[in-house]
């Protein structure tokens, strides 16, 4: 399809690890990013992944890539209330430009 | 704060008027790129702006235009405004025109409501 998915609400509860599940279009992307909104901000990188990695570690983020599914996920250890946000997944279109192509956006609540 | 300013913070408007929103990429940046936030439609990508040139379009409609210019900032125009314009709009900016690695930096956002 031409849209990247992904599900729209996760809850936790603070300390547990959370999952938010993306999947995108182009198994030829190059690139895979997860961004983060605030409540009321703009949108921030969090981490990316190189299409030639499986997983990348980053303090308490882990990315997994599964290319054969085009499934990739963001998973958060020791979730804590100040990680509640909404989480976006991006995929870039094919072409040498920038324009990237974002998830609907999934929102994760933490509870204390 | 990611370096990228958008100005104004908020906008109030009516239908059929027009409207110019600002943008000023980090230091550096040669990419502008500009993104609508709605409820219903999700985070659309609208343009790319290269040194100036444009790089790339998305779901922008003839009503809007974009322009960057020589000192790269870059200004989008909404012009004939209906309800349905109401969103948040986004600026990003990032060093290069490419995805390669390419992180984009995100403004705040101008809030534009259409009455």
């Amino acid at each position: 399809g031409e849209d990247v998915e992904q599900s729209l609400f996760l809850s936790v509860r603070e300390g547990d690890s959370s999952v938010i599940n993306c999947t995108y279009t182009d198994s030829s992307s190059t690139y895979l990013y997860w961004y983060k909104q605030e409540p009321g901000a703009g949108l921030q990188l969090l981490t990316y992944i190189f299409s030639n990695m499986d997983m990348k570690q980053d303090q308490r983020l882990t990315v997994l890539l599964n290319k054969k599914d085009k499934h990739l996920s963001l998973r958060i250890a020791d979730t804590q209330t100040g990680d509640s946000a909404i989480y976006f997944c991006a995929e870039p279109r094919p072409g040498n430009t920038g324009k990237l192509i974002f998830g609907q956006g999934t929102t994760l609540q933490v509870k204390p | 704060d990611s370096g990228v300013t958008q100005t104004p913070k908020h906008l109030i408007t009516a239908t059929g008027q027009r409207v110019t929103l600002r943008c000023s990429p980090r230091s550096g940046d040669l990419s502008v790129y500009w993104y609508q936030q709605s409820l219903d439609q999700g985070l659309q990508f609208l343009i790319q702006y290269y040194n100036g040139e444009e790089r790339a379009k998305g779901n922008i409609l003839e009503r809007f235009s974009a322009q960057q210019f020589p000192d790269l900032h870059s200004e989008l125009n909404l012009s004939s405004l209906e309800l349905g314009d109401s969103a948040l709009y986004f600026c990003a900016s990032s060093p290069a025109g490419g995805t390669g690695g390419n992180e984009q930096f995100f403004g705040p956002g101008t809030r534009l409501t259409v009455l």
